[in-house]
């Protein structure tokens, strides 16, 4: 088992510019969280999907983000028109969640986001 | 929704004491509370956790307690050792189609 994979590990984008950020469950795991880690601080939620479905986007902006998680493949965080604010870590987890709540969260590696 | 607070936000500890990191939780139903440690530059990783119908939980030099009635569970560390420096988040959950809400974290460190 792979675990949580994401990809890339490190990007480098000049202001305006798009971000795109993979991630993949491990296998077996259906539901993706998104988090936000500035350096020397906590994580900070930003979105909850399942397979073709946002279940919570309360931690995300309102503009320039968005996130997908399609039948087939990743789940993609996209971020337009960078600024330096978003230079982060950006970490995905996964979780074999049911609805009854036996749920354990596993991150990937994260990817690390500078703005220039 | 869920707000989780934790102290301290940093710990010092000499090799071999203890340690205990403390979070609160407002949601009574809030069900699942997992530890995470975070070494520097590393992703979150899953240490302990504990379910709301078990008050105590250890594993080897590990720990975690749960106080239900008063909302609060807390981590314990005994004969800590350098390569316990990290990192440490709590967090708690409803379970169901939830999200997970994360502690600010606690730095600690110990000295050899």
């Amino acid at each position: 088992n792979a675990g949580v994979m994401q990809n890339p590990r490190h990007l480098v984008r000049r202001r305006g510019q798009e971000a795109r950020l993979r991630c993949s469950p491990m296998k077996g795991h259906s539901h993706v969280y998104w988090y936000r880690q500035l350096p020397e601080e906590g994580l900070k939620f930003m979105v909850y999907l399942q397979k073709e479905n946002i279940i919570d986007e309360s931690g995300m902006p309102k503009e320039r983000f968005s996130a997908e998680f399609p039948k087939e493949g990743p789940s993609i965080l996209r971020i337009q028109q960078v600024v330096r604010g978003d230079s982060a870590a950006y970490f995905c987890a996964s979780s074999p969640l049911s609805d009854s709540g036996a749920n354990v969260l596993t991150f990937g590696a994260g990817s690390r986001l500078t703005v220039l | 929704g869920e707000n989780v607070e934790q102290h301290p936000s940093t710990l010092s500890v000499q090799e071999g004491d203890s340690a205990v990191i403390k979070c609160t939780y407002s949601d009574s139903a809030s069900n699942y509370f997992p530890w995470y440690k975070q070494e520097l530059g590393k992703r979150p990783q899953l240490i302990i956790d504990i379910r709301s119908n078990v008050g105590e939980k250890k594993d080897q030099r590990i720990a975690v307690t749960l106080n239900k009635t008063a909302k609060h569970f807390s981590l314990h560390i005994t004969e800590t050792q350098p390569e316990d420096s990290a990192v440490y988040f709590c967090a708690a959950t409803p379970g169901g189609f939830n999200k997970f809400y994360f502690g600010s974290g606690t730095k600690l460190n110990v000295k050899p």
